[in-house]
């Protein structure tokens, strides 16, 4: 167990729809991160977040957006969600911005 | 510019004999190298890094690693192979100027009885 926890486990839901993704980072981890693994794609770093600010944009789609909040928790929204958005989604948080990473999870996004 | 590369999709080896993971780096300041595993359904797990100092790295399960700068690659390696190693391992890089992770695409390990 990483520390790391995401919600929920498995999402389905369909296309154009609207989710929301949940990560709480380890206790005492400033940072977080998200990513997207597709058996097409891999892994693919979306965005990160450190003590509340963005630190750094992937491959993150104009449909995506993510915010840390000041609890440290950061939520993932995916809109207008395709076919193609299907995937795990993987958030891991790390205690500053160099540090190793710890990841969640996982929530297994399918879009019908 | 920066990236990083496992050449094998799989490998394959048998149980008791020793295993062999490669990757390698684009040259670019100074890199950290790490590893990290995934079982199946799980998120990855870290498994060893190389920030500095001694080139032969010691991490989780008897995994190692050597950072070879000449070669730029940080192949990770197991004396002896347990069928529970069977998994997909991941190989990444971040450099000191930057907070971006670049991960490998992957190399599947697979350990027959």
């Amino acid at each position: 167990d990483s520390g790391v926890t995401q919600t929920p486990k498995h999402l389905i839901t369909a296309t154009g729809q609207r989710v929301t993704l949940r990560c709480s980072p380890r206790s005492g981890d400033l940072s977080v991160y998200w990513y997207q693994q597709s058996l097409d794609q891999g892994l693919q770093f979306l965005i990160q977040y450190y003590n509340g600010e963005e630190r750094a944009k992937g491959n993150i789609l104009e449909r995506f957006s993510a915010q840390q909040f000041p609890d440290l928790h950061s939520e993932l929204n995916l809109s207008s969600l395709e076919l193609g958005d299907s995937a795990l989604y993987f958030c891991a948080s790390s205690l500053g911005l160099q540090d190793t990473q710890y990841f969640g999870p996982g929530t297994r996004l399918t879009v019908l | 510019a920066q990236s990083v590369a496992q050449p094998e999709d799989q490998v394959n080896v048998a149980e008791g004999n020793p295993l062999t993971v490669k990757c390698t780096y684009s040259v670019s300041g100074n890199p950290y190298l790490f590893w990290y595993v995934q079982y199946p359904n799980r998120g990855l797990q870290f498994l060893l890094k190389y920030i500095t100092g001694d080139n032969l790295v010691k991490g989780s399960y008897g995994f190692e690693a050597e950072f070879n700068k000449s070669q730029t690659s940080f192949h990770l390696k197991k004396p002896s192979a347990l069928v529970s190693d069977s998994a997909l391992y991941f190989c990444a890089v971040k450099y000191s100027s930057a907070s971006k992770i670049i991960f490998g695409s992957g190399t599947r390990l697979s350990i027959r009885p």
